[in-house]
């Protein structure tokens, strides 16, 4: 089973800060790479996939990068709606989350 | 616009049962892959089974298998989980999710297991 390993667990910030969030497969993945955004009592959405690929509608603030075992996923300035819980998903064989990275104020 | 909505949460002993469905609309639901995906109070996303387009193919992640099953119903465009005996640590939000392109969107608003005496 690829296991999926996120650090930092929690990162706090303030609004317009550049924030980055970094995810390690335990083997390669290749670029097969999710990223979701989960606020509060909500499902999660996506906002990349295929490691830097920006999912339609999402603001272009949000990037990822990476490929083989080590990813990251970067807010070039945060906004009062991004304070949220992060998950990187792993697709390339079955799907493993990483164990989400809370992005609190400061 | 597309939409899952998940139904069949509640309260159940330990060794009880139930059945979780979602209802798809809004898109082609024959032509896509389907997961459930839990997440216990507080804690993080973790899959729990896969479905095939046509019902063929089906995997379950270790801490669920032999104990629950996945289903559709292509002509009622549903999505289904047997549950059998459930554990507190199947204790959890459920949310079915769409496979698009190997990820998931979109997802259910997900809904809540409770398993304890």
């Amino acid at each position: 089973d690829i296991q999926m390993t996120q650090s930092p667990s929690t990162l706090s910030a303030s609004v317009g800060d550049r924030v980055t969030i970094t995810c390690r497969a335990s083997q390669s993945i290749s670029n097969r790479l999710a990223w979701y955004q989960q606020k509060p009592g909500k499902a999660p959405k996506l906002l990349i996939y295929k490691a830097s690929s920006l999912e339609s509608g999402v603001p272009s603030r949000f990037s990822g990068s990476g490929s083989g075992t080590e990813f990251t996923l970067t807010i070039s300035s945060l906004q009062p709606d991004d304070f949220a819980t992060y998950y990187c998903q792993q697709y390339n064989s079955l799907w493993t989350f990483g164990q989400g990275t809370k992005v609190e104020i400061k | 616009e597309m939409q899952l909505v998940e139904s069949g949460g509640g309260l159940v002993q330990p060794g009880g049962s139930l059945r979780l469905s979602c209802a798809a609309s809004g898109f082609t639901f024959s032509s896509h892959e389907m997961n459930w995906v839990r997440q216990a109070p507080g804690k993080g996303l973790e899959w729990v089974s896969y479905i095939s387009g046509g019902g063929d193919t089906i995997y379950y992640a270790d801490s669920v298998k032999g104990r629950f099953t996945i289903s559709r119903d292509n002509a009622k465009n549903s999505l289904y989980l047997q549950m059998n005996s459930l554990r507190a640590e199947d204790t959890a939000v459920y949310y079915c999710a769409r496979v698009y392109l190997q990820y998931f969107d979109p997802w259910g608003q997900g809904t809540l297991v409770t398993v304890s005496s």
